[in-house]
């Protein structure tokens, strides 16, 4: 298995646009988060799937942001007109269904909002 | 209002000797607590976790405690290497009647000088 995937590593838009990032989990984990991350902070929490129901979203999740895990396997994240303020990193994470162990993160995708 | 807390940015510590990172959190309703390693332009990585029913969990270099009557946890790195050299996160979680998502501190910045 090679961890959780993320793409595109890094995305560059000019405000007002609409981006899309993919998260492909480890196959076996039914769990999917979707946390982001500014300089400075620690990761919030966004969403989280538990196969391919939404079970939770943060109030940090705007009516711009649409998150969706088709079938409960990799999972996309939408943001709508974009904005500076969303300029951060995304980070996905999976796990198995009682996540004390640990999730395991991607490598995140960094967006920068022009 | 921040539930976890790590009040130092930065710690430098000489290769060889002891490094502790500490955390406090506020929400009594944690009962899961975790260590998270960042190296840059890398999702965090799962070091450990602890269990509110304990007080230690150890795991060859590294240990946590948790004293729940001072809603305090650290965790201790011994002997310190070079590859340590990273940013912690401090995380923490609610098996019942909490938010899914785990919860970060903003993180400590550990340093092994050699």
């Amino acid at each position: 298995d090679t961890g959780v995937s993320q793409n595109p590593r890094h995305k560059i838009t000019k405000r007002g646009q609409n981006v899309t990032f993919r998260c492909d989990p480890i196959s076996e984990h039914n769990r999917l988060y979707w946390y982001r991350q500014t300089l400075g902070q620690g990761p919030e929490f966004l969403t989280y799937f538990q196969n391919e129901a939404q079970l939770e979203k943060s109030r940090l999740l705007s009516d711009r942001f649409s998150a969706e895990r088709p079938k409960g396997s990799f999972s996309t994240l939408e943001i709508q007109r974009t904005e500076q303020g969303d300029s951060a990193m995304y980070l996905c994470a999976s796990s198995l269904a009682v996540p004390n162990y640990g999730y395991t993160f991607g490598s995140g995708t960094r967006l920068t909002v022009v | 209002d921040q539930q976890v807390k790590q009040n130092s940015p930065s710690l430098s510590v000489q290769e060889g000797r002891i490094s502790i990172l500490n955390c406090d959190y506020t929400n009594s309703m944690f009962d899961y607590f975790l260590w998270y390693k960042k190296y840059p332009a890398e999702g965090p990585t799962f070091l450990i976790s602890i269990s509110s029913i304990k007080d230690k969990n150890e795991d060859g270099r590294f240990t946590v405690f948790l004293n729940k009557s001072a809603k305090h946890l650290s965790l201790h790195i011994v002997p310190s290497q070079p590859g340590d050299s990273a940013v912690y996160f401090c995380a923490s979680y609610a098996y019942e009647g909490g938010a899914d998502g785990l919860t970060f501190g903003k993180g400590t910045h550990l340093i092994i000088q050699p």
